[in-house]
């Protein structure tokens, strides 16, 4: 069964400093992937996707994956945290049958 | 501006009663979905509608209904069948074909007392 696992229920760390969301995915074909970020009490927002070609792919506000067929994962990374990315990020898999399965989220803490 | 509203942000309900959600799009986009979101369980699929006059169950549709009339909107009705309603509801549309990403409203919160 198609399945979205993000170990880390929640992550802290310090501004400026790296990054690194884990992702782990079950699927039997090709997948389309997708970080989404959701801002407390609101929608959530496309932060990047992966559908083919480069493993590394570019997103919005810095941030960046990196898919690995190899290990099943879609981490997302970003080198220098800000106050404001504090929020919750979701990985997804989109499984072609017009459904998207959503892992349960990390949410990230930043202190000063 | 296109996107995606809901409406209300904050619903209160007492138990028992049925309640609508709102959701419209300017967005023309033809998938049209129903999240609930619990904390620490990510986002479960309630309906989805992939054109006018037709939608589909997803995973929690029991206690739930919707309809699809137009294309911009996409109704959801808390019944009082649904056992725990109080949670976070999340409507997003999408344009048809694989991997297209999905847009989010800003979500209402109901509340049943």
């Amino acid at each position: 069964a198609q399945s979205v696992t993000q170990p880390d229920i929640h992550i802290t760390v310090s501004e400026g400093a790296s990054l690194e969301l884990r992702c782990n995915y079950s699927y039997g074909a090709t997948p389309y992937l997708f970080w989404y970020v959701q801002s407390p009490g609101q929608g959530l927002q496309l932060l990047l996707k992966y559908f083919s070609g480069d493993t590394l792919v570019q997103g919005i506000k810095g941030f960046e994956a990196e898919f690995k067929r190899s290990q099943s994962s879609f981490n997302l990374r970003k080198p220098s945290v800000h106050w404001s990315d504090a929020a919750e990020y979701f990985c997804a898999v989109d499984t072609g049958g017009f459904k998207t399965i959503f892992g349960a989220g990390t949410r990230l803490f930043v202190k000063a | 501006d296109g996107g995606i509203t809901q409406s209300p942000k904050y619903l209160f309900r007492k138990e028992g009663q049925n309640v609508t959600l709102s959701c419209e799009q300017n967005l023309n986009h033809d998938a049209m979905y129903w999240y609930r979101q619990d904390p620490g369980q990510g986002l479960r699929l309630i309906y989805y509608s992939q054109i006018v006059n037709d939608f589909q169950k997803g995973d929690i549709a029991e206690g739930y209904s919707v309809s699809r009339e137009k294309k911009e909107s996409f109704p959801l009705t808390v019944t009082s069948a649904q056992k725990n309603p109080t949670a976070f509801y999340l409507c997003a549309s999408a344009r048809q074909g694989r991997g297209n990403e999905q847009f989010f409203g800003p979500g209402t919160r109901l509340t049943v007392l």
